[in-house]
């Protein structure tokens, strides 16, 4: 069974543009969950989806925003880049609700802003 | 809201046992993870505790003391590629006002020496 599989891989941007990443779950996995890693504040939660709907929300600003389709692959949107964006973004998706099953992560997207 | 706390590296000998510290303060408490982190990859899980006591699964072995928010993982016989940050995390409740999705500790970057 194929893994969790995140795109691009690696993205440069400037400050002020956006992005969307895209992460495609374990086949017949439902929860897609979101985390921004760095080095000083390590792995932070941003969203989780579910069935197409936001079902928890990190402490964020507005300009991070996702979405999920009906094949359960999500997409995750950062607008106006900042500099303090840039980090690894990891996809994890689990069987029910992230809430009660394990998580498996993505390889990740390391998003360089400059 | 949640504080992990672990140590930020750790250093062993090939062949020897080390043993990862986590402690943590929540206002409640759904479960504890262990995941394993090489450099540029994605985490994997380890382990997940949720009653007290010792779970072991092969070289590895992770402990819970709710009463104290204590947390270790040990790990035996190490090898080279045992090298890699182990992330704590703790999954509150809703009923403590929290959610459950979990809350991850900085991690321990463990360098194993031949």
């Amino acid at each position: 069974k194929a893994g969790v599989t995140q795109t691009p891989r690696y993205l440069i941007k400037t400050r002020g543009q956006q992005v969307t990443l895209s992460c495609s779950p374990i086949s017949g996995h439902r929860s897609v969950s979101w985390y921004q890693q760095t080095p000083g504040q390590g792995l932070q939660f941003l969203f989780e989806y579910f069935s197409e709907t936001q079902r928890n929300k990190g402490n964020f600003p507005g300009r991070f925003s996702g979405r999920q389709f009906s094949n359960s692959r999500s997409e995750m949107n950062v607008s106006t880049l900042e500099l303090g964006d840039s980090a690894l973004y990891l996809c994890a998706s689990s069987l029910g609700r992230a809430s009660y099953n394990e998580q498996f992560f993505g390889p990740g997207t390391r998003l360089t802003v400059l | 809201g949640q504080n992990i706390d672990q140590p930020t590296e750790m250093t062993a000998t090939e062949g020897a046992i080390v043993q990862i510290n986590c402690t943590y303060q929540t206002s409640g408490f759904n479960g504890l993870f262990w995941y394993q982190q090489h450099a540029g990859e994605a985490p994997t899980f380890l382990s997940y505790n949720v009653l007290d006591g010792l779970e072991e699964k092969g070289r590895f072995s992770s402990f819970l003391s709710r009463s104290k928010g204590y947390s270790y993982l040990l790990l035996k016989e190490l090898q080279m590629k045992d090298s890699a940050s182990y992330l704590c995390a703790v999954r509150d409740s809703p009923a403590s006002g929290g959610s459950y999705i979990p809350t991850f500790g900085r991690g321990t970057s463990l360098i194993v020496h031949p």
